[in-house]
């Protein structure tokens, strides 16, 4: 099993549509937990970190359930430009090493 | 500011040449490292420098030689590269090892 898995892809929706990423997690000691967007060909960036109490950005909702070990990212009124690679990241507090999911693709169609 | 810079943004190198990737942050971070990224895969953690000491090296092949001069520094040293090196590699740096990495724009590397 996979430390940090995610939906596999690809996610092709409508522009306007609602879209919501899933994600578990292996290792009930993981401290923190990021999502993070990579546009091709380009670097993660940071999208959320995702807190215990959920925390909300704009059109972009997380939320994580340590009972459960999973998290969730939720995308409102997707947008042409929210077409990218989303990965869920889990931070064990070993030393800063990040585990990364597979990744999770979103192509936001007109 | 969450800048990280990187240089050079692309490079094509013999097996027989040696190079070398730098990265620099100028936020403060004691927490440094470099991944490997494949096409379609996600970023591999190689080399992690906390506070200027290398403290994980996930068995990396000796060919790969990391170096942190000063605590914004952080340089990749590469020499007899292999065609399947060939990858995107990405600095990161946090304020300190349990912290949010913030990753730089990557070096796209080519061996022939």
């Amino acid at each position: 099993r996979k430390e940090v898995e995610q939906d596999p892809g690809p996610f092709n929706v409508p522009e306007g549509a609602t879209v919501a990423f899933n994600c578990t997690y292996s290792n009930s000691a993981s401290q923190s937990f990021f999502w993070y967007r990579q546009d091709c060909r380009k670097e993660p960036k940071l999208l959320m970190s995702v807190y215990s109490s959920g925390n909300e950005d704009g059109r972009f909702t997380a939320q994580l359930n340590r009972a459960s070990q999973y998290i969730s990212l939720l995308i409102r009124d997707s947008k042409l430009s929210d077409s990218a690679t989303y990965l869920c990241v889990v931070n064990y507090n070993q030393g800063g090493k990040l585990i990364f999911g597979q990744g999770t693709e979103l192509s936001v169609k007109p | 500011d969450t800048e990280v810079t990187q240089t050079p943004k692309h490079l094509v190198m013999g097996m027989t040449n040696k190079k070398s990737l730098k990265c620099e942050q100028h936020m403060g971070h004691r927490a440094m490292y470099w991944y490997k990224q494949k096409a379609k895969k996600p970023p591999e953690l190689m080399f992690v420098y906390s506070y200027e000491k290398l403290s994980i090296n996930e068995s990396v092949p000796s060919r790969f030689s990391p170096e942190c001069p000063n605590s914004s520094l952080l340089n990749l040293h590469l020499h007899a590269l292999q065609p399947e090196d060939s990858a995107l590699y990405l600095c990161a740096s946090s304020q300190d090892p349990q912290d949010t990495q913030y990753f730089g724009p990557g070096t796209r590397l080519t061996v022939l």
